[in-house]
């Protein structure tokens, strides 16, 4: 089975510090995405990766960065965490291809106060 | 706005009748669907998928049906059981971002909710 695991599953945070959150995924995929999930809003991606080193900006980048120095690691970091930045973060991972089913990890909630 | 929403935000049933989950979708390009269902406080976990080749895949207790001339996508689930209480998500995998593929775009979800 694919296993996607991320670093927290809860964590709370001050406004202005800088946050880490760690994604790690054991199929060997090429691709890994981090999402905010939100009431009402959906999935937003907000960054991901094809490749080691290879980092696109989704559709709400900003306020973020990324980091994959690994091809089973995938960073997301928080410069300067502000209280709008409280979410669900799901991380995914994947394969390339006309078939791309992403496989989700069990999400970390960060509360920013 | 998105290219992929779904009808209804909510959905009750009682246990044991069968449930049905709709998805519109925009792009006639899209070539891969896939549902996710999301229990509370949880990551999405995949259902099922299909391709635009096919118009109709079934799994265990799921069904998928795809209508390519409507765009409509829906999820049917047999005798619904208490642990199919869930918010479910389609997606439809896309071409963007210059051309790297693999980027699914999501539905905001139905709740389904079953009664005992």
């Amino acid at each position: 089975d694919v296993k996607v695991t991320q670093s927290s599953r809860y964590l709370v945070k001050r406004t202005g510090e800088k946050v880490f959150l760690e994604c790690v995924q054991d199929m060997d995929h090429e691709n890994m995405f981090w999402y905010r999930q939100d009431p009402g809003l959906g999935l937003r991606l907000i960054y991901f990766s094809y490749d080691v080193k290879m980092k696109e900006k989704g559709d709400i980048p900003e306020g973020y960065s990324v980091s994959r120095e690994k091809k089973e690691r995938f960073s997301l970091i928080l410069e300067s965490a502000s209280t709008n930045q409280t979410s669900m973060y799901l991380c995914a991972s994947g394969t390339s291809g006309v078939t791309d089913t992403q496989y989700f990890g069990p999400g970390t909630r960060l509360t920013v106060l | 706005g998105e290219s992929v929403g779904l009808h209804l935000p909510t959905l009750s049933v009682q246990e044991g009748d069968n449930s049905i989950i709709n998805c519109a979708y925009s792009n006639s390009a899209s070539d891969y669907f896939i549902w996710y269902k999301q229990e509370s406080g949880k990551g999405p976990q995949f259902i099922i998928d299909i391709r635009s080749n096919m118009d109709k895949r079934q799994g265990q207790r799921v069904t998928v049906l795809l209508n390519k001339t409507v765009k409509h996508l829906s999820l049917q689930i047999a005798a619904t059981q208490p642990g199919d209480s869930a918010v479910y998500f389609c997606a439809e995998n896309m071409t963007r971002y210059g051309g790297s593929q693999g980027n699914l775009i999501f539905g905001k979800g139905t709740k389904l909710s079953v009664k005992p």
